[in-house]
């Protein structure tokens, strides 16, 4: 079981929004280490959506954002579409693990 | 372009030793640290370690330590993944990604390899 806690699946129709929940604990987002979200496609390597927090790298839409407040942070998807049908990571830094988890991933299925 | 590529898919026995690949191109290899990252079928992603190729400085998870070797080489631009003994539960499919794009406090993996699968039978 991840240090950071996803819920296993999110559902949403077409053109609904989502969001993903990533909950950790003081020792990694609580203290201020930043959160990262990537999407996989099975058969694909997994793709950066969201870096330090809520910045996106150039070329993924702004239906994707992320936020973070105290030792969660969540990642929210707007106008949902049927390619956005994947799995969904957060990535953070932990202090007494001393290195970097990633959340338990989120299977996103849409309606 | 910015890339990644990994070695093939490979098929071993328990016990067997495997070396895999990652070569890196369109960027300064040795600039930015390289991550390597397990998936198990039907499990998540999990983070093994970084490694440095400028240097070959190197950080484990805890639950990799002692169980894998990262090792680069900056003059071919490559990094890798070593196992001395394998075991069936190493079968996954192991990605390298480049540690680049930087927050305020750490760096999320912005470019990634296509992946290497590995299967070992007992």
């Amino acid at each position: 079981q991840s240090v950071l806690t996803q819920p296993p699946s999110v559902s949403g129709a077409p053109g609904q929004r989502v969001t993903i929940s990533c909950t950790g604990t003081s020792s990694n987002i609580g203290s201020n280490f930043d959160v990262h979200w990537y999407q996989h496609l099975p058969g694909r390597a997994p793709k950066l959506l969201i870096y330090g927090n809520n910045n996106r790298p150039s070329g993924v839409p702004d239906r994707f954002s992320g936020s973070k407040s105290g030792t969660s942070a969540s990642l929210a998807i707007t106008g949902l579409q049927a390619e956005d049908e994947a799995d969904y990571y957060c990535h953070s830094f932990d202090n007494d693990l001393r290195g970097m988890l990633f959340g338990g991933g989120t299977t996103l299925t849409v309606l | 372009d910015v890339q990644l590529v990994q070695s093939g898919a490979e098929v071993k026995k328990s016990g067997e030793s495997l070396k895999i690949s990652c070569r890196g191109s369109g960027y300064s290899f040795t600039s930015s640290w390289i991550g390597w990252v397990r998936l198990v079928p039907g499990k998540g992603l999990e983070w093994m370690g970084n490694i440095y190729p400028d240097d070959s400085d190197t950080t484990y998870s805890p639950s990799f330590q002692g169980q894998v070797t990262m090792s680069a080489d900056k003059s071919i631009s490559t990094a890798y993944l070593q196992w001395s003994s394998l075991k069936a539960s190493d079968t996954a499919i192991y990605f390298c990604a480049r540690r680049g794009l930087v927050g305020a406090t750490t760096s999320a993996f912005d470019i990634w390899g296509q992946g290497t699968m590995v299967t070992v039978s007992s």
